[in-house]
C-alpha cells in the first residue's frame, strides 16, 4: 500500500542553525504534500504545503522542495528558534485527491538556545 | 477556506461505552475524512465519509467499531464504540475540497 517515510525521527540543532527533514512517498499519483507542526497537547497545524506542479515553495524561514522523479520532498527551516521546537509531520495525498493523506512518522525537533 | 468545528473537544469515557464525535463544516464539501492520532504517534486515516453512501474504511478499521454518518454535505459524525483504553487518542476531521489540508480542532478522548 501507500507509504510515507520520514527522517530523521529526532533532530537537535542549535538556535540559528538550519534544520532539514526529509520524506519519501510511494504513490506516484500523489499530488499534494503538506507539512504540519504539532506542539505538545495541540492539534497538528499546517505550516506549508506544495503541489506537484511546483518544485519549491518558501514562506519566510520555512521552505519545502519536491522532487517528483525521486518521490521525495523536504522541509527546510532556517535560522531556527526555540519556538520551532515541536514534532513535524509530512504527508502525501493518495488516490489522486488532495486531502486524503498518508502521514510520515514524525520528526521531533529540538532547538537549543 | 472552510471552517471546521468539532465537538466535543475532549472527553473522558468509561470502557465499554460509546462516544459520538461531530464534525461541522461551514460550507458544502464532497468528502470528509476522519483521522486518529494515538499518543506519541502519527496520524492515521480511519475512513472517508461521502454523503449518501457508506463510508470507506482503511485497513485496520471496521464499521462496527467506528460507525460513521454523513447525513448532508456539511456534517459528519464518528462513533467510537465499545471503547477500551487503546482507543484513547485524538480524533480529527478534515474535508475536501479545500485549498489546504487542515483539521478541525480535534477531540481528545481518554478511556478509563
Amino acid at each position: 500500500g501507500e507509504n510515507v517515510e520520514q527522517h530523521p525521527s529526532t533532530l537537535s540543532v542549535q538556535e540559528g542553525d538550519s534544520a532539514v527533514i526529509k520524506c519519501t512517498y510511494s504513490d506516484s499519483a500523489s499530488n499534494y504534500f503538506p507539512w504540519y507542526k504539532q506542539e505538545l497537547g495541540k492539534r497538528p497545524q499546517l505550516i506549508i504545503d506544495i503541489r506537484s506542479n511546483v518544485g519549491e515553495k518558501k514562506d519566510q524561514r520555512i521552505a519545502v522542495t519536491l522532487n517528483k522523479t525521486a518521490k521525495h520532498f523536504s522541509l527546510h527551516i532556517t535560522e531556527t528558534q526555540p519556538e520551532d521546537s515541536a514534532v513535524y509531520f509530512c504527508a502525501a495525498s493518495v488516490s489522486g485527491g488532495y486531502n486524503k493523506l498518508i502521514f510520515g512518522a514524525g520528526t521531533r525537533l529540538a532547538v537549543h538556545p | 477556506s472552510a471552517v471546521i468545528s468539532q465537538k466535543p473537544s475532549r472527553d473522558i469515557c468509561q470502557r465499554g461505552t460509546s462516544l459520538t464525535i461531530q464534525c461541522q463544516v461551514d460550507s458544502q464539501v464532497t468528502m470528509m475524512f476522519w483521522y486518529r492520532q494515538q499518543p506519541g504517534q502519527s496520524l492515521t486515516l480511519i475512513a472517508t465519509a461521502n454523503q449518501g453512501s457508506e463510508a470507506t474504511y482503511e485497513s485496520g478499521f471496521v464499521i462496527d467499531k467506528f460507525p460513521i454518518s454523513r447525513p448532508n454535505l456539511t456534517f459528519s459524525t464518528l462513533t467510537v464504540s465499545n471503547m477500551s483504553p487503546e482507543d484513547s487518542s485524538i480524533y480529527l476531521c478534515s474535508v475536501e475540497p479545500a485549498t489546504e489540508a487542515f483539521f478541525g480542532q480535534g477531540t481528545r478522548l481518554t478511556v478509563v
